[in-house]
């Protein structure tokens, strides 16, 4: 198994333009989370997947992101403009019951 | 909504000492999942252990245990005969068993001296 798959693992972008952050969970799991690492914030839930469907995105900033799951083998997280204070670390993370995640290696986002 | 604290942000240890890192939460449900994470220069999350609220019994991988007492709502970690490797990030977290998703405490740095 080669666990979750982020990508880019690095992406550098400017203000304004749209990014798209990639994820492929580790097959059979029937949940998909999305969090946010900084330094000021530590680790953000940002939204969650059951079985494909978001079941909380009260973590989303605001609406400029958006996070989708077309199957089970897949999942995006847009930024839309992007903005300065978005840069940081980008995790993907899947689980089958409650035998805790597997992470992905995480995305750091640098917006200039 | 459940809390995490990890009220050292840095810790050190010698090299083959033990350390003990404390985390503790606030939640008024009685089933629940508690980890500890680690995450090395590499930014990897890798887990350490895990423990489940509804067992007595503290969890054990080789040379991390947990301290858990549920009473008290604390969840250390003790780290035995530490190596260079463990120095790393250390993150607690909760995981209700209602709603599957997990919070994490703000982490401590973990300093192994030589």
């Amino acid at each position: 198994d080669a666990g979750v798959i982020q990508s880019p693992r690095h992406e550098v972008t400017e203000m304004g333009q749209e990014v798209t952050l990639r994820c492929k969970p580790i097959s059979g799991h029937d949940y998909l989370f999305w969090y946010r690492q900084t330094m000021m914030r530590g680790l953000e839930l940002l939204i969650y997947f059951n079985n494909n469907v978001p079941i909380d995105d009260s973590g989303m900033p605001e609406d400029r992101f958006s996070a989708k799951m077309p199957n089970a083998s897949f999942s995006t997280l847009k930024i839309q403009p992007s903005e300065p204070r978005d840069s940081a670390v980008y995790f993907c993370a899947s689980s089958f019951s409650v035998r805790g995640y597997t992470f992905g290696s995480g995305t750091r986002l640098t917006v200039v | 909504a459940q809390t995490v604290t990890q009220s050292q942000p840095e810790m050190s240890v010698q090299e083959a000492e033990t350390v003990t890192l404390s985390c503790t939460y606030d939640t008024s449900e009685s089933d629940y999942y508690l980890f500890w994470y680690k995450q090395p220069p590499s930014r990897q999350m890798i887990l350490v252990i895990r423990q489940e609220a509804y067992k007595q019994q503290n969890a054990t991988e080789n040379r991390f245990s947990v301290n858990f007492q549920k009473a008290a709502k604390s969840f250390s970690l003790k780290i035995s005969d530490s190596q260079l490797g463990d120095a790393a990030m250390y993150f607690c977290a909760y995981r209700s068993a209602n709603n599957n998703d997990m919070r994490f405490g703000a982490g401590t740095r973990l300093t192994v001296k030589p």
